[in-house]
């Protein structure tokens, strides 16, 4: 079966603009999880969601934000972008039960100029 | 809170010898703890997870971890490296795989 799918994969945006990125998760699987990853702070949890509600959150400021659709896709956005957001960013999805492997996307990588 | 330490930021072995990349975690209670490995550019991939019973797990690609509680670690093996093998691996902590807390990695490099 299809792995995970992320969009874009690659994007350039700049300070103050905002940026949306995309998840589509194994067919079946109810639980999309958001990771950034940067060599400084490496892997840090923004949130997951399971069956469109937010289930879990990281320390993120509210900045970041997600959702997730009844097809069980997700989306996050970065508004007012910073330098310091420049990362990439990782989806992760699974059945969602507390034992669940996570499955990883490719990511979205993000430069902020 | 949470916690994953992988002491080791970079390890270089040669093809054919063993390897062992340490773990260690706080957790309050009993933590499902994973391993991840990295190539450059790709996502993770899992090799192998605990969550109760058998301490020593086996996972893909021929490696192993035994969990220690004693010692609150989780350290991974494998008896005999591949240069494929050279990529970064990543501990995580969780209360379960959706909410994860990750170390800082170990990047194995491979010697012919």
């Amino acid at each position: 079966k299809a792995g995970v799918t992320q969009t874009p994969r690659y994007l350039i945006k700049t300070r103050g603009q905002q940026v949306t990125l995309s998840c589509s998760p194994i067919s079946g699987h109810r639980s999309v999880s958001w990771y950034q990853q940067t060599p400084g702070q490496g892997l840090q949890f923004l949130f997951e969601y399971f069956s469109e509600t937010q289930r879990n959150k990281g320390n993120f400021p509210g900045r970041f934000s997600g959702r997730q659709f009844s097809n069980s896709r997700s989306e996050m956005n970065v508004s007012t972008l910073e330098l310091g957001d420049s990362a990439l960013y990782l989806c992760a999805s699974s059945t969602g039960d507390h034992t669940g492997e996570l499955f990883f996307g490719e990511g979205s990588r993000l430069t902020v100029l | 809170a949470q916690s994953v330490t992988q002491p080791d930021i970079h390890i270089t072995v040669s093809e054919g010898a063993s390897l062992e990349l340490r773990c260690n975690y706080s957790y309050g209670a009993t933590p499902y703890l994973f391993w991840y490995v990295q190539s450059p550019g790709q996502g993770l991939q899992l090799l192998l997870k605990y969550f109760s019973g058998d301490t020593l797990v086996q996972g893909i690609k021929g490696f192993e971890a035994e969990f220690k509680r004693s010692q609150s670690s989780f350290n991974l093996r494998k008896p005999s490296v591949h240069w494929s093998d050279a990529a970064e691996y990543f501990c995580a902590v969780g209360p379960n795989a959706g909410k994860s807390t990750f170390g800082d990695g170990t990047t194995l490099t491979v010697k012919p």
